[in-house]
């Protein structure tokens, strides 16, 4: 069964810190990975996609591939109190259907 | 970015009712949908895979005849949840996917459904 994990949390960070959020997953055949926000009652939004191993930036978001470890990260640099949500994990596995499985999300709270 | 909207935003119904929820692409032709089941404090489950006049692709332990899908035209896909019961309560929330442009899913706002 193709599992992606995460620490629940909740991690909390004060403002202006680097958080730092981790992911890891099953299969070795998987070809992309997802970071989605989700606010609460509001559904997931894109934040960051990497499909190559090695470091993503873009503005104070950084996502980190390690395929030989099975890992990916999020590195949110000068966090906001905005920033506070729940932060989701999410693998491709392969195929044209580009179905995703999700991790079950770490809670952040940046404390102002 | 693409645009995915849902409707109704949020639904309360009785048990034993049927209840239809639509998934639109606005700005783009969806050749995929994705219905996703998400309770309170957890993540997001599949339910199923819906592909533009084919029949749904169900997860295992997602009943297809009590969660029918229907994905008729390439901006709209539609889940009714046929004899609502409470444990149908969820937040359920479509997703849209274009294989042409190779595009990445995009999630609409969700659709809150409340089963008394």
């Amino acid at each position: 069964q193709k599992e992606v994990e995460q620490n629940s949390g909740p991690l909390s960070v004060p403002e202006g810190a680097i958080a730092s959020l981790n992911c890891t997953y099953s299969d070795r055949g998987s070809q992309s990975f997802f970071w989605y926000r989700q606010y609460s009652g509001k559904s997931p939004e894109l934040i960051m996609f990497i499909y190559s191993n090695g470091d993503k930036e873009d503005g104070r978001f950084t996502a980190q591939l390690n395929k030989a470890s099975q890992y990916v990260s999020l590195l949110i640099r000068d966090s906001q109190p905005s920033d506070s949500a729940t932060y989701l994990c999410a693998v491709n596995y392969g195929g044209s259907a580009r179905q995703l499985t999700f991790g079950s999300g770490t809670q952040l709270t940046v404390l102002p | 970015g693409a645009v995915v909207s849902q409707h109704p935003s949020w639904v309360i119904c009785k048990s034993g009712t049927s209840v239809k929820i639509e998934c639109r692409s606005l700005d783009f032709q969806a050749t995929t949908m994705f219905w996703y089941r998400q309770f309170p404090k957890q993540s997001l489950m599949l339910m199923a895979t819906s592909n533009e006049g084919s029949k749904a692709t169900y997860e295992q332990g997602v009943e297809k005849d009590k969660f029918l899908i229907n994905h008729a035209s390439l901006t709209l896909s539609t889940l009714t949840v046929t004899s609502a019961h409470p444990e149908d309560s969820s937040f359920y929330i479509c997703s849209a996917f274009d294989s042409q442009q190779q595009r990445e899913q995009y999630f609409g706002p969700g659709t809150r459904l409340t089963v008394t």
